[in-house]
């Protein structure tokens, strides 16, 4: 049974620093690893999709990275800027995804 | 972009009656859509996928004559709680994806629902 876990549960840092958010998973055979973006009683936000071939992907200030074989990912937001504060999932999967439990980001003016 | 559209954003109900929530995929057609659950700072769990013309298919643990689930067309699915209790008070999402086999999926912006 997949797991996937995220870490750490909660971020605060500083305006314009660079930050980096962990994705770990138990089975290594995924079809797709997305990213997503939750802002508070709200749905989700698709930031990046990585397939399982790739091993990256980049969105203007986002990059995410994929390492099958080690069972992890990452997103790399750069130049952090409030408007980032949010939760962070990452969720494993064709059609029906494993979700992470998120990483809740806030960036401090 | 691909957008998926649920409705109601918000429904406060009492015991004992049952909610409708739609969820529209409205620029692309939806052969399948996902129902997810939500409770407070935990993350999304997949309750059941939404088949077009046919029966959802439930995860474990999910009481299909409780979440009843109807797909009459590619574009809309509904999810009805029936005799709600104040223990089904969650956030529902829906979510659909576009025709595309790398195409992300897409999520609506959730029910909250709170029975009393």
């Amino acid at each position: 049974k997949q797991e996937v876990t995220q870490i750490p549960a909660a971020l605060s840092v500083p305006e314009g620093e660079n930050l980096v958010l962990n994705c770990s998973f138990t089975d290594s055979a995924i079809y797709n690893l997305q990213w997503f973006r939750q802002d508070p009683g709200k749905g989700l936000t698709s930031l990046l999709l990585i397939q399982s071939s790739q091993r990256e992907q980049t969105s203007g200030r986002l990059n995410a990275s994929l390492d099958k074989s080690s069972g992890r990912s990452t997103l790399y937001i750069a130049a952090s800027q409030p408007g980032d504060s949010a939760t962070y999932l990452c969720a494993v999967g064709a059609q029906k995804l494993v979700f992470g439990q998120g990483t809740r980001l806030t960036i401090n003016p | 972009g691909a957008v998926v559209s649920q409705h109601p954003s918000r429904v406060i109900c009492k015991s004992g009656t049952s909610v409708k929530i739609e969820c529209r995929s409205l620029d692309f057609q939806a052969t399948t859509m996902f129902w997810y659950r939500q409770f407070p700072k935990q993350s999304l769990m997949l309750m059941a996928t939404s088949n077009e013309g046919s029966k959802a298919t439930y995860e474990q643990g999910v009481e299909k004559d409780k979440f009843l689930i109807n797909h009459a067309s590619l574009t809309l699915s509904t999810l009805t709680v029936t005799s709600a209790h104040p223990e089904d008070s969650s956030f529902y999402i829906c979510s659909a994806r576009p025709p595309g086999a790398n195409s992300p999926l897409h999520f609506g912006n959730g029910t909250r629902l709170t029975v009393t």
